[in-house]
């Protein structure tokens, strides 16, 4: 299948400082990448939808400002999270749409704040 | 509303078979997939269904029935390995899609 990547797989930071992850596609070329949260214990929680070249559509009660995504090129795609707290420690996932149907899902980034 | 049910959590013991259930009710319908998660682990792609009927692949095998909304996992051949949570996910009419909440599997010896 195709491989997507996530950098870094784990990150401790302070309250109050940002985040960036990164999410590349490696062997394909993602119109549409998606952002998503998990809790432990805790389903995949949808944040935002990623298409290139165009403003993310976030789902309702995620903040936008927060959670910054960017979507430069076909290939990668941006989640910072901007002053960032304790409560937004959390295991962040991206997945890349291949082919209009299946998603690929990058490893998992593991938040931790401070 | 869009709604997917799955059991929270089944067990089931070493070498023996399991099913799990997951039925939907969604806007639209552009199939059916089934990803495995272990614990601290991205989900990965177990199976994918669009017709109704049976797709096996190795000792995990996924139904689908379109007219009442359900499918099912079944897991043969159970191995230590097998256990984690296994994620119920529908496709809708706009291409997204909606999850399950994910049923955590416990495989005892």
């Amino acid at each position: 299948g195709a491989v997507v990547s996530q950098h870094p797989s784990w990150v401790i930071c302070k309250s109050g400082t940002s985040v960036k992850i990164e999410c590349r596609s490696l062997d394909f070329q993602a119109t549409t990448m998606f952002w998503y949260r998990q809790f432990p214990k805790q389903s995949l929680m949808l944040m935002a939808t990623s298409n290139e070249g165009s403003k993310a559509t976030y789902e309702q009660g995620v903040e936008k400002d927060k959670f910054l995504i960017n979507h430069a090129s076909l290939t990668l795609s941006t989640l910072t999270v901007t002053s960032a707290h304790p409560e937004d420690s959390s295991f962040y996932i991206c997945s890349a749409k291949f082919a209009d149907v299946e998603q690929f899902f990058g490893p998992g980034t593991r938040l931790t704040v401070l | 509303g869009q709604n997917i049910d799955q059991p929270t959590e089944m067990t089931a013991t070493e070498g023996a078979i399991v099913q799990i259930n997951c039925t939907y009710q969604t806007s639209g319908f552009n199939g059916l997939f089934w990803y495995q998660q272990h614990a601290g682990e991205a989900p990965t792609f177990l199976s994918y269904n669009v017709l109704d009927g049976l797709e096996e692949k190795g000792r995990f095998s996924s139904f689908l029935s379109r007219s009442k909304g359900y499918s099912y996992l079944l897991l043969k051949e159970l191995q230590m390995k097998d256990s984690a949570s296994y994620l119920c996910a529908v496709m809708d009419s706009n291409y997204q899609l909606i999850w399950g909440a994910g049923t955590k599997l416990i495989i005892k010896p």
